[in-house]
């Protein structure tokens, strides 16, 4: 079935890096553009970054512009989410979501990031 | 960067209720405009997009209306499930963001 799967969280200290992963299975994987969004504890949805189908546009929400990098292996069929410099600020579950024109059709269940010292 | 609005930020209302959600766009989006359905603990579910198709096996009770800057999320006979928060996201230009949700209780 159609599925988005997120791997790679954790606790992490301020200033150390994680990198996410998202799996993709049951379509065609390479014909659509992928975002994280991320939500903090007890607030709601900000979107973080998006990469196109293939992969040649990327953008970033200001507050991790420099920071974070999105990518993907259309041969892997994953997306991944490169985060350094983490900040307590960045401490949220990540969702990989779906792009169908730029509207978020598929999410993952979403994976959980905390920046603790 | 466009600001997203809704109001109310909570809404109590009852099962058989007809409500609306209304989400305010800081400059005109045209009709690009997305409303997802969260429960807690859950990922978010895609509703509707461009302000009033809605998705695959979205029950008819949901609908999506507006454009320009005003935009609104009717549910018109409220059912057990659709107690959840709501958000409406716009997709007309970067960055991309959400409104900060209408919470819909009992």
């Amino acid at each position: 079935q159609v599925q988005l799967v997120e791997y790679g969280g954790g606790v992490v200290q301020p200033g150390k890096s994680l990198r996410l992963s998202c799996e993709a299975s049951g379509f065609s994987f390479s014909l659509y553009g992928f975002h994280w969004v991320r939500q903090a504890p007890g607030k709601g949805l900000e979107w973080v970054a998006n990469i196109w189908f293939d992969g040649t546009t990327k953008h970033y929400v200001d507050s991790v512009k420099g920071r974070f990098t999105i990518s993907r292996d259309n041969s892997k069929q994953t997306v991944d989410l490169q985060m350094d410099s983490l900040r307590v600020e960045d401490t949220a579950v990540y969702y990989c979501a779906r792009g169908m024109e730029d509207a978020f059709d598929i999410w993952g269940q979403g994976t959980t990031v905390i920046v603790s010292s | 960067d466009i600001q997203m609005t809704q109001s109310p930020s909570t809404l109590s209302a009852s099962v058989g209720d007809r409500v609306n959600i209304t989400c305010r766009a800081s400059e005109n989006i045209i009709r690009w405009l997305a409303w997802y359905q969260q429960k807690p603990g859950r990922a978010p579910k895609f509703l509707i997009h461009k302000a009033s198709i809605l998705e695959s096996g979205v029950p008819s009770r949901f609908s999506g209306s507006g454009s320009g800057t005003e935009f609104t999320l009717t549910i018109s006979s409220l059912q057990p499930d659709d107690f959840a928060t709501y958000y409406c996201q716009h997709y007309n230009g970067y960055p991309y963001s959400f409104g900060q949700g209408t919470k819909l209780d009992i």
